[in-house]
């Protein structure tokens, strides 16, 4: 079956610009994350969707970063005004319920801000 | 902040040989999860320990949980080459989970 599926694999582009990060989850899963890897680094928590509840961003570093997740599906992370230091790998993750189910991963997108 | 801090920070061992990883947390839990990361993908979950479970086997794997300690451990016994790759230790923190900075580890042929 299908798993998480992210777009584009990779992204660069400079300084300043907009992007958009994609997140198809697994079908029916009802929670869904994103998470910020730099380099040879753990994940850091950005934005939590569980089902048709408000999201918790209580891991998004400023306000240039927000997400959103329409129909209870698919999900887009926007980095408004990119900055060298937003650059690291992206990676989305969706589960069928909350912290305690294993997390299923997509392969991430690599944003590279020049 | 980051609750599970694996170590050692790197592992590199020859094929046939064990390998051990550990991990530490700060507060109390309600299970630990551990997942794998070849390079350039994303993690693949292996293995989950509920806070009142001490060990747990899944194929090559074994996991232990001492709550008292807040300490976990994966052992991967007979390693293969296939089994490098990064490893993770996640705690959960109320509906999210929150990793570790992980293990390398190089198993050499």
């Amino acid at each position: 079956g299908a798993g998480v599926s992210q777009s584009p694999s990779n992204k660069v582009t400079e300084k300043g610009k907009d992007v958009e990060l994609r997140c198809d989850p697994i079908s029916g899963h009802t929670a869904l994350y994103w998470y910020r890897q730099s380099l040879g680094q753990g994940l850091e928590f950005l934005i939590y969707f569980q089902g048709n509840s408000a999201p918790d961003k209580s891991g998004l570093p400023s306000d240039r970063f927000s997400a959103e997740r329409t129909g209870g599906s698919v999900s887009t992370l926007t980095i408004q005004r990119t900055q060298q230091e937003d650059s690291a790998v992206y990676l989305c993750a969706s589960s069928v319920g909350t912290g305690n189910q294993p997390q299923h991963f997509g392969d991430g997108t690599r944003l590279s801000i020049l | 902040s980051q609750q599970g801090e694996e170590d050692p920070q790197a592992l590199s061992i020859q094929e046939g040989e064990n390998a051990t990883m550990n991990c530490s947390y700060k507060t109390s839990i309600n299970n630990l999860q551990w997942y794998r990361q070849n390079s350039g993908r994303g993690l693949v979950h292996l293995i989950l320990i509920r806070s009142n479970e001490r060990e747990k086997h899944s194929g090559r794997l074994r996991v232990t949980l001492d709550t008292s300690k807040k300490s976990s451990s994966l052992l991967i016994t007979a390693s293969r080459a296939a089994d490098t790759a990064s490893y993770f230790c996640a705690t959960d923190d109320g509906n999210k989970l929150v990793f570790g900075a992980g293990t390398i580890l190089r198993v050499k042929s």
